[in-house]
């Protein structure tokens, strides 16, 4: 079975602070794909970043990043400098390469607060 | 490019009635998942459509069904509608057929059963 565990259920900070936003996953499989979706008020999903599973090549673009750890199954999400427009709650999420479906099994969500 | 269209946004129902809930993917567009949304259980995947087929279910009770059309919309539908249904019901739709493709999602229809 697969699994996504968001830890911190809820983050605040005060603007221009750095967090990052922690992403543990479980699967079985060999190849995957891994995600990161951020949900503001309006409610939909919008899409940050996907990772293959053999591609370990950490990512930077603008102020965010990505850390991803094979080895710890680890996909950690970095914003610098935080700004209160980034305030929305983060989704991690993971999917199957092989079977044809397109399922996204979801973390359940960190809250980020960003403060002025 | 128009984005996913969820209809009705908003809606109020009581318990023991049933709801339809419309999905517009992007055009071009062949595949439809649908996800429930809730504060204690997350997202929760409901079920996916490509061409017209359902491709994979989620672990839902039978009470919810859906539908996709040969134009790629799909609308899903609960029926004898209980108090735990309540939540925000998002359709994301993909090219599809490749596997690879990100998911695109809606704004959602947000149901409330009283």
């Amino acid at each position: 079975a697969q699994k996504v565990t968001q830890a911190q259920t809820e983050i605040s900070v005060v603007e221009k602070e750095d967090v990052t936003l922690d992403c543990v996953y479980e699967t079985r499989d060999t190849t995957y794909y891994l995600f990161w979706y951020k949900q503001p008020p309006s409610g939909e999903l919008v899409f940050l970043i996907r990772r293959n599973s053999f591609d370990e090549q950490n990512e930077i673009s603008g102020r965010y990043s990505w850390n991803f750890q094979k080895s710890t199954s680890s996909f950690n999400f970095t914003i610098t400098a935080s700004q209160v427009v980034d305030s929305a709650v983060y989704f991690c999420a993971l999917r199957r390469t092989q079977g044809g479906s397109e399922k996204l099994v979801f973390g359940k969500g960190t809250k980020l607060t960003v403060n002025p | 490019k128009a984005g996913v269209t969820q209809t009705p946004r908003y809606l109020i129902k009581t318990r023991g009635q049933q709801v339809t809930l419309s999905c517009s993917p992007i055009s071009g567009h062949r595949s439809v998942s649908w996800y429930q949304q809730t504060p204690g259980q997350g997202l929760q995947f409901l079920f996916e459509y490509f061409s017209e087929t359902q491709r994979n279910k989620g672990n839902f009770p039978g009470r919810f069904s859906g539908r996709q059309f040969s134009n790629s919309r799909s609308e899903m539908n609960v029926s004898t509608l209980e108090l735990g249904d309540s939540a925000l019901y998002l359709c994301a739709s993909s090219l599809g057929g490749s596997n690879t493709g990100e998911l695109f999602f809606g704004e959602g229809s947000r149901l409330t059963v009283l």
